[in-house]
């Protein structure tokens, strides 16, 4: 079965750039996005479709993939981006998650 | 606006049964795939099942195929997922997801989640 790993934690100093990284077998070849999940909150999707922004989602997120690798980057951290962050792509039927990343803001 | 409200959670004993119930508003049910994922207390997201739009395609992850079912009635703009032969490991908070697209797969909508608990 196909399998999505993300780093379990990531660390940042507010105002800079945080990258969470997510390995698959050829994951550039198929689409990945990325969700937000606060604690006691449900997730909240900042990226789909590899780059694209729902509405809503500020700017300083963006996503990028090729190869085996997508990346979600955070510019400009701030305070309020500390939470766990997931990617997720759809391979033969079946929908596949990244085990989560924590990102703390320091 | 978009809305999903999951219902139908609490505690159940290993080997019974819960149906959960999903009321969506603010869009067209009817044209959309909807997703069942789940999460146990503390861990990741874990995919559970879709069905498509108009109720004639479902998928399950291995790791409940044949005991879930999930299913949807547009005309009351509602997803079910009924859970037999429950066990330990499916203790999680269940969520009701919208399929933000019929080709790519994408969850663009949540609910709140259900949580449901299997213990004696």
């Amino acid at each position: 079965s196909y399998e999505l790993t993300q780093p379990p934690s990531v660390s940042v100093s507010p105002g800079q750039t945080a990258s969470i990284t997510c390995s698959g077998d050829k994951l550039g070849d198929i689409y990945a996005s990325w969700y937000q999940q606060k604690p006691g909150q449900s997730p909240v999707m900042v990226i789909y479709e590899d780059t694209k922004r729902p509405s809503g989602i500020p700017e300083r997120f963006s996503g990028s993939n090729s190869g085996n690798t997508a990346t979600l980057t955070i510019s400009g951290t701030q305070a309020v981006d500390e939470a766990d962050y997931y990617c997720q792509a759809w391979d033969s039927s079946t929908v596949v998650f990244g085990g989560g990343t924590k990102l703390t803001v320091l | 606006e978009v809305q999903l409200v999951e219902s139908g959670g609490g505690l159940v004993q290993p080997g019974g049964s819960v149906r959960l119930s999903c009321a969506a508003s603010g869009f067209t049910f009817s044209a959309y795939w909807m997703h069942w994922v789940r999460q146990t207390p503390g861990k990741g997201l874990v995919w559970v099942s879709r069905i498509k739009s108009d109720g004639s395609s479902t998928s399950y992850a291995d790791s409940v195929r044949g005991r879930f079912s999930i299913s949807r009635d547009n005309a009351k703009n509602t997803l079910y997922l009924q859970m037999n032969s429950l066990r330990a490991e499916d203790t999680a908070v269940y969520y009701c997801v919208r399929d933000g697209s019929a080709t790519v797969t994408f969850f663009d909508y949540w609910g709140q989640g259900a949580l449901v608990t299997v213990s004696s």
